[in-house]
């Protein structure tokens, strides 16, 4: 069955240090690919997308994101994060039953919280 | 340009009451998602809807759960005789198709609690 997994349930770091959350996927086919932020009381907000073609995408907010097949990972990598990226973070995958349903798959998410 | 409207934002409801929750998807989006969102939990697909068309319901709860998507009007999910383990926050998400390839829109949620 598909899933995604993210390991690290929440994580601390100080304003301006660097960020990486992680993801991993189990999926047969090609999978499409999102991350996903929420602030607390919000709903979802789309940070980035992988497809197809280039495995490094480039998002929103200063985020990118590296498929890598091989280790079946998407995880999602900020330089400097600013306070102001306190939030909870979903990764998904787009299911696709042999049509095109395109259901989202959510991990648990990874709450960040950011040191001053 | 609005995005996802949901309706409800909070709702509050006894035990036994049913509870309807309402989704109007973007502007030139005709596919509808509804998910659920338990604490402590990532969101859970509950059933892909199109106009005047369920598409998968397989995330539904068999009993009390039902969704619609009519012709005119936003998208409705009901919950009939609600019960605790129903509070939850309510998300609906529109695409302009349903494959999996496209990114979906979410809209605020409904935070429906249970007393």
């Amino acid at each position: 069955a598909q899933s995604v997994t993210q390991p690290d349930i929440h994580i601390t770091v100080s304003e301006g240090a660097s960020l990486e959350l992680r993801c991993n996927y189990s999926y047969g086919a090609t999978p499409y690919l999102f991350w996903y932020v929420q602030s607390p009381g919000q709903g979802l907000q789309l940070l980035l997308k992988y497809f197809s073609g280039d495995t490094l995408v480039q998002g929103i907010k200063g985020f990118e994101a590296e498929f890598k097949r091989s280790q079946s990972s998407f995880n999602l990598r900020k330089p400097s994060v600013h306070w102001s990226d306190a939030a909870e973070y979903f990764c998904a995958v787009g299911a696709e039953y042999g049509g095109s349903q395109g259901n989202l798959i959510f991990g648990k998410g990874t709450k960040l919280s950011v040191k001053p | 340009n609005a995005g996802v409207m949901q309706n409800p934002r909070h709702l509050v409801r006894r035990r036994g009451q049913e509870a309807r929750l309402r989704c109007s998807p973007m502007k030139g989006h005709s596919h509808v998602y509804w998910y659920r969102q338990l604490p402590e939990e990532g969101l859970k697909f509950m059933v892909y809807l199109q106009k005047e068309n369920i598409i998968d319901e397989s995330g539904m709860p068999k009993e009390r759960f039902s969704a619609e998507f009519p012709k005119e009007g936003p998208s409705i999910l009901r919950i009939q005789q609600v019960v605790r383990g129903d509070s939850a926050a309510y998300f609906c998400a529109s695409s302009p198709q349903g494959v999996a390839s496209y990114e979906q829109y979410f809209g605020p949620g409904t935070r429906l609690t249970v007393t």
